[in-house]
């Protein structure tokens, strides 16, 4: 299986800061890498696919980059409803989707 | 916009058979993969299997003796079947539809159902 090692694991952050958070995969995974956020009692939501391509109504101020293993998730400018849970999944595997462990983003 | 709904028992007896079905709105299942993915309570995500109205399945290995995954497309709804559930299945089910194109994600997906094992 490939393993999904997202750092840092939790990230105090204040409203107006840019942030980024990594993923690193196990074996190369070209840019099969999606990114979700997840706030709490709710479903995952798609914020990112194919490493870089935004999701239809995400604001620009996310953005992802990277292929091979190495892929992050950046966002601009903090906003208040950006606080959540931010998990990358990589799509490359057929047999064994797997996500990373999840970053908790918190207000500082 | 597409919409999925999870529905089934909220609570199980441990070495039963945990069983929920997913109602999709606004599009037909015959149409795209779909998926079960769980989060027990305080953790990550852990994906449990894709499943076309073909029948074609994919399992997680963690999971496989265990899981069966279904289409009925008379109701537009697909379903998940867990057998021999221990505590280690207390999780929130989650049902998504799992797009494939040249690249591969979960969107949208239902809101959610917590299943608890217990006696």
């Amino acid at each position: 299986d490939i393993q999904m090692t997202q750092s840092p694991s939790s990230l105090s952050a204040s409203v107006g800061d840019r942030v980024t958070i990594t993923c690193r995969a196990s074996q190369s995974i070209s840019s099969y890498l999606n990114w979700y956020q997840q706030k709490p009692g709710k479903a995952p939501k798609l914020l990112i696919y194919a490493a870089s391509t935004l999701q239809s109504g995400v604001p620009s101020r996310f953005s992802g980059s990277g292929s091979g293993t190495d892929f992050t998730l950046t966002i601009s400018s903090l906003q208040p409803e950006d606080f959540a849970t931010y998990y990358c999944q990589e799509s490359y595997s057929t047999l064994a989707i797997t996500f990373g462990q999840g970053t908790r983003l918190e207000i500082k | 916009q597409v919409q999925l709904q999870e529905s089934g028992p909220g609570l199980v007896k441990p070495s039963e058979t945990l069983s929920l079905t997913c109602t999709v709105s606004s599009v037909s299942v015959s149409s795209y993969y779909w998926s079960w993915i769980r989060q027990p309570p305080g953790k990550g995500l852990e994906w449990v299997g894709n499943v076309f109205y073909t029948g074609t399945t994919n399992y997680n290995p963690s999971l496989k003796s265990r899981v069966t995954l279904s289409v009925d497309t008379s109701k537009n709804q697909f379903s998940l079947k867990l057998s021999s559930v221990t505590a280690a299945d207390t999780a929130v089910y989650y049902c998504a539809r799992y797009m494939t194109t040249a690249y591969n994600w979960f969107d949208p997906w239902g809101q959610g159902t917590l299943v608890t094992v217990s006696s």
